[in-house]
């Protein structure tokens, strides 16, 4: 019964290949994110959706391709690897509302090597 | 624009010390306040949070935090710590900013526990 789960939670892979990470939440949440966490674990907003709908877009690549089918899932494609995609990317989701927090899954360790 | 700053990376105290971890943020209404703590590989967890009334907020695990509207605070504190506690803490501000509501956190502290 886990809240918020994304899948995997590591992948290690070469410059250059395509790869994706998949995120499902089983709150009722309307909105969903990706954070990016360097390795000075430093937190960043990548991209966030509400009701399927791309309401933050931050500074990103457009390497990096978010898709919700639903409002339950938001998966993160990321075309033409670099090494500096190296990181930790959480999902995570809210209702919505500002004095709501954030409900974090436990993270995609990926490696580019 | 809006900001928090956590001035310590690294804290470390004794098993039994108390703790208080620093957070000040930069936003121009009243905020929306969270702690969060980060164990070794896992996600992060939700401490406590603050968006109006008393100002001393309990939150999980024995924690507390006291928002000082004059000092744009909103330090984390635990009277006694354990082991258990060391890991990584973020402090987070709700704040809209470009008519997007936002949460933006600080660089973290790493707390480390001395037995």
């Amino acid at each position: 019964d886990t809240a918020v789960s994304q899948t995997p939670k590591y992948l290690v892979t070469q410059m250059g290949n395509d790869k994706s990470i998949k995120c499902e939440q089983n709150l009722g949440h309307d909105t969903m994110y990706w954070y990016k966490q360097d390795s000075k674990k430093f937190l960043k907003i990548m991209f966030s959706y509400n009701n399927k709908e791309l309401i933050i877009n931050e500074t990103v690549p457009n390497r990096f391709s978010p898709k919700s089918p639903d409002k339950a899932h938001l998966n993160l494609h990321i075309n033409s690897l670099e090494l500096g995609d190296s990181a930790v990317y959480f999902c995570a989701s809210s209702p919505g509302t500002p004095n709501s927090p954030l409900h974090f899954g436990n993270g995609t360790r990926l490696t580019v090597t | 624009a809006q900001s928090v700053t956590q001035p310590d990376i690294h804290i470390t105290v004794s098993e039994g010390a108390s703790l208080e971890l620093r957070c000040n943020y930069s936003y121009g209404a009243t905020p929306y306040l969270f702690w969060y703590v980060q164990s070794p590989g896992q996600g992060l967890q939700l401490l406590l949070k603050y968006f109006s009334g008393d100002t001393l907020v309990q939150g999980i695990k024995g924690f507390e935090a006291e928002f000082k509207r004059s000092q744009s605070s909103f330090n984390l504190r635990k009277p006694s710590v354990h082991w258990s506690d060391a890991a990584e803490y973020f402090c987070a501000v709700g704040a809209i900013t470009s008519g997007t509501y936002k949460y933006i956190f600080g660089t973290g502290t790493r707390l480390k526990v001395l037995a």
